[in-house]
């Protein structure tokens, strides 16, 4: 099975960084995905890291240490429009089969 | 462009009443398709997927049931609500399976 743990809520300010960690545990990672969602609506596709390092997205980026079981997501020159969770999932491959599984998401809040 | 159309967007029912959502794709063939469930203060679970027509893996037991009669519609249903059935349900594609997926709408479901 798989454990994935992020906080559950942060708050940060208008035009600053915030960074969105997620640790998890799984026998057979194969990629790790961001998505945004906000309140009431669906998740939208961020990111995605399989090897280590960053990928960046203008404002956004993610990181990977595969070693480490640990991702984060990075936001800058934050925008009131950020407010939302972001979901952090994981895929796993184990005896041949794929499954991707969601961690319950951060909820930010951005403040002026 | 793809997109994709979950309807509708907000549905209460009774306990023991029937429910069938849909979903549809337009502009890609063969999609794999999936319906989660987000329930309040969880993750996403996946309930349902489907990687082409007729053929449906269910990830875990419950009250609830899917179809795939044609190659981008793709049906949740059940037979008799249960209250533990409400949450906010999405149906979703991607081009190959447990890649990055998109997102419908969702349906808010309560069941009462």
């Amino acid at each position: 099975g798989q454990n994935i743990d992020q906080p559950t809520e942060m708050t940060a300010t208008e035009g600053a960084i915030v960074q969105i960690n997620c640790t998890y545990q799984t026998s057979g990672f194969n990629g790790l995905f961001w998505y945004q969602q906000h309140a009431g609506e669906a998740p939208t596709f961020l990111s995605y890291n399989v090897l280590d390092g960053l990928e960046e997205k203008g404002r956004f980026s993610s990181f990977l240490s595969r070693s480490k079981g640990y991702s984060y997501l990075l936001l800058k020159e934050l925008q009131m429009k950020d407010s939302a969770s972001y979901l952090c999932a994981v895929r796993d491959v184990t005896g041949g089969y794929q499954k991707v599984t969601f961690g319950i998401g951060t909820k930010l809040q951005v403040i002026p | 462009s793809q997109t994709i159309h979950q309807w509708p967007a907000t549905l209460v029912q009774p306990v023991g009443s029937p429910l069938s959502l849909e979903c549809t794709v337009e502009g890609t063939s063969n999609p794999n398709l999936y319906w989660y469930r987000q329930a309040a203060g969880r993750g996403l679970q996946l309930l349902f997927y489907s990687v082409g027509i007729g053929q449906i893996s269910s990830e875990v037991p419950q009250n609830l049931s899917a179809s795939r009669p044609q190659d981008r519609q793709f049906i949740l249903s059940s037979k008799k609500l249960l209250l533990s059935d409400s949450g906010f349900y999405l149906c979703a594609w991607s081009v190959q399976l447990n890649t990055e997926a998109f997102f419908g709408q969702g349906t808010r479901l309560t069941v009462v």
